[in-house]
C-alpha cells in the first residue's frame, strides 16, 4: 500500500509563478523525502526533512513537514520550464527496517514558457 | 564520486522468455541496492532490497526474483516473462549507515520493458 500521497496529481502552470505540491502519509516517520522524476529517467533525491525538523530549504525548494496533520508539502518558487517533471514525496516507517522507502504516485508539474 | 550503471535502456521481450536486468554500483562500497518497479503514471513499487551479498529480502510475491553475487552488482531475472512484468525498472542504491532510515536513494535512468 502506498505511504504517502501526492495532491494534485497534475499541475501546469506559467514560468515565474510559484508551485505548490503537497504530500499527505498514514503512518509515523523518521523521515520524509522529495524526489523529481523527468520523464523517462530516474528518479533525482531533491530534499529530505527529518521529523523534528518544520521546515527546510535548498535553493528554490522548500519544504514542510506537520507531523500531526501527517503532511508535507514541497514550493517551488519562480519555476522555471526545466522544472517541468514528476514530483514524488517518499517516507520510511519507525518500523519499516533498512531504508526501505515507499512512494506515492506523484505530481507531474508542466510549466509553460 | 558514485555511479549507478543499469542496462538495458530499453527491452522489448516476448512472454514466456526470461529476462535479466543488471544494476552495478560505482565508486561506494556495501551499499544498500533495490528494484522498484514503476507503472505508467504511477508511483515506484518496491520489489527487492538487499544489504549484502546474497541477502535479498522481497517485498511482492511476483514472477520476479533478484540476485547480488557481488557487493556492487544486483540482477533482476525472471524465467517466463508475463504480459503484467511490462513496465519501468529502476535500480537505487544508498549508504549503508548506523542511521539507514536517513539516506536517500540514488536511482538508475530505467530500463523500460515491453512484454509482447
Amino acid at each position: 500500500s502506498q505511504q504517502g500521497e501526492e495532491d494534485p496529481q497534475a499541475l501546469s502552470i506559467q514560468e515565474g509563478e510559484n508551485a505548490t505540491m503537497n504530500c499527505s502519509y498514514k503512518t509515523s516517520i523518521n523521515n520524509l523525502q522529495w524526489y523529481r522524476q523527468n520523464s523517462g529517467r530516474g528518479l533525482v533525491h531533491l530534499i529530505l526533512i527529518r521529523s523534528n525538523e518544520r521546515e527546510k530549504h535548498s535553493g528554490r525548494l522548500r519544504v514542510t513537514l506537520d507531523t500531526s496533520k501527517k503532511s508535507s508539502s514541497l514550493l517551488i518558487t519562480a519555476s522555471r520550464a526545466a522544472d517541468t517533471a514528476s514530483y514524488f514525496c517518499a517516507t520510511v516507517g519507525v518500523s519499516g527496517g533498512y531504508n526501505k522507502l515507499i512512494f506515492g504516485a506523484g505530481t507531474r508539474l508542466a510549466v509553460h514558457p | 564520486s558514485q555511479t549507478i550503471h543499469q542496462w538495458p535502456a530499453t527491452l522489448v521481450q516476448p512472454v514466456g522468455s526470461p529476462l535479466s536486468l543488471e544494476c552495478t554500483v560505482e565508486g561506494t562500497s556495501n551499499p544498500n541496492l533495490y528494484w522498484y518497479r514503476q507503472a505508467a503514471g504511477r508511483g515506484l513499487q518496491l520489489l527487492f532490497y538487499s544489504v549484502g551479498i546474497g541477502q535479498i529480502s522481497s517485498e511482492v510475491p511476483q514472477n520476479l526474483s533478484a540476485s547480488r553475487p557481488q557487493d556492487r552488482q544486483f540482477i533482476l531475472s525472471s524465467k517466463k516473462l508475463l504480459l503484467s512484468d511490462s513496465g519501468f525498472y529502476l535500480c537505487a542504491w544508498s549508504r549503508e549507515t548506523s542511521s539507514s532510515y536517513n539516506s536517500p536513494l540514488h536511482f538508475g535512468n530505467g530500463t523500460r520493458l515491453t512484454v509482447t
